[in-house]
């Protein structure tokens, strides 16, 4: 089976820099997807990591350890925009469907 | 392009009544998913359809909720019978194939609500 946990919600400021922690236990692994939802819009892709590391893309990176299951998502120079929902989904081997977590809301302040 | 899109954008029924969701998916893509997002809850998988395969049934709840997709394009996804539990939102996906890794483009959803 597969289990994803990420806090609920989170709360910034402009300007600052947050990080949104993701861990799953899965009976397989084949990558991780960040999306971003807006309240009441579609998911939008963020990103995709499947080895470990950093992937850096604009104000936004993505980090991935999978001995220990892990992700975490950076958002830097935070603005208004942000606030939104972020949510982390796992790619199982063997599957083409994703399993979502319960999504983390961000909400960023001025 | 023309993004993924779903029709109707919101949706209220009688409990008891069927309803049928549509989905038109990015031109050219060949996999098409159906989710399910409740209030405080996740994205919850419900059929996936790629090409010309069988779909995958394996996230459906209950066999009120079925699913077709006709030339291999539009999708349609109908509830019998509806139940208040039923009330979420119906996210349609597509990606030009069913890879590893294939990012998944998401349309608006269908609000439903089942009074």
């Amino acid at each position: 089976g597969q289990n994803i946990d990420q806090p609920t919600e989170m709360t910034a400021t402009e300007g600052a820099i947050v990080q949104i922690n993701c861990t799953y236990q899965t009976s397989g692994f084949n990558g991780l997807f960040w999306y971003q939802q807006h309240a009441g819009e579609a998911p939008t892709f963020l990103s995709y990591n499947v080895l470990d590391g950093l992937e850096e893309k604009g104000r936004f990176s993505s980090f991935l350890s999978r001995s220990k299951g892990y992700s975490y998502l950076l958002l830097k120079e935070l603005q208004m925009k942000d606030s939104a929902s972020y949510l982390c989904a796992v790619s199982p081997p063997g599957y083409s469907t994703l399993t979502f977590g319960k999504g983390t809301m961000l909400l960023v302040s001025p | 392009g023309a993004g993924v899109s779903q029709s109707p954008s919101n949706k209220v029924t009688e409990k008891g009544k069927d309803v049928e969701l549509r989905c038109d998916p990015i031109s050219g893509h060949t996999a098409l998913y159906w989710y399910r997002q409740s209030l405080g809850q996740g994205l919850e998988f419900l059929i996936y359809f790629q090409g010309n395969s069988a779909p995958d049934k394996s996230g459906l709840p209950s066999d009120r909720f079925s699913a077709e997709r006709t030339g291999g394009s539009v999708s349609t996804l109908t509830i019998q019978r509806t139940q208040q539990e039923d009330s979420a939102v119906y996210l349609c996906a597509s990606s030009p194939t069913s890879g590893r890794g294939e990012t998944q483009y998401f349309g608006p959803g269908t609000r439903l609500l089942v009074l």
